[in-house]
């Protein structure tokens, strides 16, 4: 198993520029999301699914959409990149969540992105 | 507004002796809480969970607390080894609006544990 993988693993963009980061899983999993990681603000939840054709926002979603169009892929698409969104971004799967247990999140290598 | 603070962003310890991370949350409906590890350039790894129902949970040399009247956890490990070193998330699960469940992660802390 490859687990969950994320392309690019680096990226720089101008200003207004739009792009596409991809993550995959092989697991099988129902749950994915995309997280954010900046100096001093942890891992901020940008949008999750719990399958496919089904998505949610997280704590900061505004400027990235998603869809979900298979199990297997989560696409995170930057329409108008911003300075604002320079960060590391992680990918992470696992089985659907309920209140009665946890299921561990897998997470994907992360794609550093520069928005100059 | 974070639910899920920790603050405290570094901690060095000497190899040997006792580590305390620690984590504040401020949703009482949080289920279930989980503390993940991370090196430089990889994604963070899971490390152990614990219920909102209980108040510890031990795994080798990591225990987690949790004082649900406090809204505080915290790990322990001990004995720390340098190769704890790394950045420690705590995160909680809660349902969102849309009724589906998804994970809130805290800020981090970096522990640095001395040979």
């Amino acid at each position: 198993n490859a687990g969950v993988t994320q392309t690019p693993k680096f990226q720089v963009l101008k200003t207004g520029q739009s792009m596409t980061l991809q993550c995959a899983q092989d697991m099988n999993h129902e749950y994915m999301s995309w997280y954010r990681q900046d100096p001093g603000m942890g891992l901020r939840l940008i949008h999750y699914s719990v399958g496919a054709g089904i998505t949610d926002q997280g704590e900061v979603p505004n400027g990235y959409n998603v869809s979900r169009s298979t199990t297997e892929d989560f696409p995170l698409r930057l329409l108008s990149a911003a300075p604002s969104q320079t960060s590391v971004y992680f990918c992470a799967s696992s089985y659907v969540l309920d209140p009665y247990s946890y299921n561990e999140q897998f997470f994907g290598p992360g794609t550093r992105l520069t928005v100059l | 507004d974070q639910q899920v603070k920790q603050n405290s962003p570094s901690l060095s310890v000497q190899e040997g002796r006792i580590s305390i991370l620690n984590c504040d949350y401020t949703n009482s409906m949080f289920d279930y809480f989980l503390w993940y590890k991370k090196y430089p350039a990889e994604g963070p790894t899971f490390l152990i969970s614990i219920s909102s129902i209980k108040d510890k949970n031990e795994d080798g040399r990591f225990t987690v607390f949790l004082n649900k009247s406090a809204k505080h956890l915290s790990l322990h490990i001990v004995p720390s080894q340098p190769g704890d070193s790394a950045v420690y998330f705590c995160a909680a699960s809660a349902r969102g609006t849309s009724g589906t469940y998804k994970y809130i992660f805290g800020t981090g802390t970096r522990l640095k544990v001395l040979a």
